[in-house]
């Protein structure tokens, strides 16, 4: 079966300043997904970015990029330019890509990120 | 494209007591999914439909829970015989049929029994 570590249980960033969330999973298949969610205080969940295992590139959204290392089993998320929007619930989640199978999505336990003015 | 709605968004229930909840994908969606979040935890998969079929069930999903999408378009979850250990926040996600796609999320409902 497939785990999802968060490890962190809180953090705390000075506005303009960079974090980084970590992120560790256990797997033994090959073709998988990556996601860090996002889930502000009383309002849905929304996905802040992807990687493909199958991807050597690390992915990379505005301010927000990933270090995927595969070997490690290890997806973290740095945040630059941290905004006071920032602050929110951070999932580290994981999604076996089989055809057929129903890609539900396998979360840890998140990570509460605090913004400070 | 209105994204996924779910109904009602806070419910409080008696133990012992049924509740139903809905969730609306976002139109042409062919997967749908449920999740239960409790506090200061992450979601965990509960149930996924493709179409109208019900292809997966958690072994969270006891008895007392049932879930179906008739026609393919709206889910129910329901739960029957409310326990306090049901408390939790209930997230429904939908994407298209097809490789790549991020599963997006509702608003969820959040259920409280007392």
């Amino acid at each position: 079966a497939q785990t999802v570590t968060q490890s962190q249980p809180e953090m705390s960033v000075q506005e303009a300043e960079t974090v980084t969330l970590s992120c560790t999973y256990d797997t033994s298949e090959s073709d998988y997904y990556l996601f860090w969610y996002k889930q502000p205080p009383s309002r849905q969940m929304i996905l802040v970015i992807r990687q493909e295992a199958y991807k050597q590139q690390n992915a990379t959204e505005n301010r927000f990029s990933v270090n995927f290392q595969k070997a490690a089993k290890s997806f973290s998320l740095k945040i630059s330019d941290s905004q006071l929007g920032d602050a929110a619930m951070y999932f580290c989640a994981y999604r076996l890509e089989v055809p057929g199978a129903n890609s539900k999505l396998t979360f840890g336990k998140g990570i509460t990120l605090s913004v400070r003015p | 494209d209105t994204g996924v709605s779910q109904d009602p968004r806070h419910k409080i229930t008696k133990r012992g007591q049924n509740v139903t909840f809905r969730c609306d994908p976002i139109s042409e969606h062919n997967r749908l999914y449920w999740y239960r979040q409790t506090l200061g935890q992450g979601p965990e998969f509960l149930t996924y439909f493709q179409n109208e079929a019900q292809l997966e069930k958690s072994r969270l999903l006891s008895d007392r829970f049932s879930a179906e999408r008739p026609k393919g378009s709206f889910s129910t979850l329901e739960i029957q015989r409310t326990e306090q250990g049901d408390s939790a926040m209930y997230l429904c996600a939908s994407r298209p049929l097809g490789g790549g796609y991020e599963q997006y999320f509702g608003p969820g409902t959040r259920l409280t029994v007392t």
